[in-house]
């Protein structure tokens, strides 16, 4: 089962790129990387999602390495609203039991 | 399009009363998640319906349960509420059983059990 691991916390000053990177050790091969964002109280959002090598939005880009065990969400020129609990999510599939949402990355924007 | 919508919004039980939560998915959508969020902590898989049909179970005692109806809006039951069961429980669907599509929340039933 592919468990995932993200720093717990990280801090940036407004209009900085922030980095998250997650670990995933056990990716299987048919797995998708997902990221979320959640605020408090409310239900997580989706970010992005990819397979490999790199995936950009109008929101944020997801680089996964040639060996898939990791990812990094990376988010341009963060604002205060960005303020918020990130997690990255591995599985395919029928098997919702792989579906590990992990500790999250609690990202704190500073003014 | 309306957006996944869970009821209650907050309730109040004590322990060892039932409660059931409800969730109605994203019009198209066939399967339905829910999951437990304790006060400052991660999401915690709970259940998966798809079609009517348990998919998929996490690591929670059988009083959790729940049912999906044949609009696919889906309830979830849990009897004998213990202190540890107070959360946010957060229902989410997808367009098929999850593969490479995203979980579209709702925004969740905070459940406080004293």
């Amino acid at each position: 089962l592919a468990k995932t691991t993200q720093p717990i916390s990280m801090d940036s000053y407004e209009g900085q790129e922030v980095n998250i990177t997650c670990s995933h050790n056990n990716i299987a091969t048919n797995d998708y990387i997902t990221w979320y964002q959640q605020f408090p109280s409310q239900g997580p959002r989706f970010i992005i999602q990819g397979y490999k090598t790199k995936v950009t939005n109008e929101v944020a880009s997801l680089f996964i390495p040639a060996d898939r065990k990791s990812s990094t969400l990376s988010l341009p020129r963060v604002s205060l609203s960005d303020t918020a609990v990130y997690y990255c999510l591995v599985g395919v599939g029928t098997g919702a039991n792989n579906l590990f949402f992990g500790t999250g990355t609690r990202l704190t924007v500073i003014p | 399009e309306a957006g996944v919508t869970q009821s209650p919004t907050h309730l109040i039980k004590t322990r060892g009363q039932q409660v059931t939560l409800r969730c109605s998915p994203i019009s198209g959508h066939t399967s339905v998640y829910w999951y437990q969020q304790a006060l400052g902590l991660g999401l915690q898989f709970l259940l998966w319906y798809d079609e009517g049909e348990e998919r998929n179970r996490g690591n929670f005692p059988p009083r959790f349960s729940g049912r999906q109806f044949p609009n696919y809006s889906s309830e979830l039951n849990v009897n004998a509420l213990e202190l540890e069961d107070s959360a946010l429980y957060l229902c989410a669907s997808s367009r098929i059983g999850f593969n490479t599509g995203e979980l579209f929340f709702g925004e969740g039933s905070r459940l406080t059990v004293l």
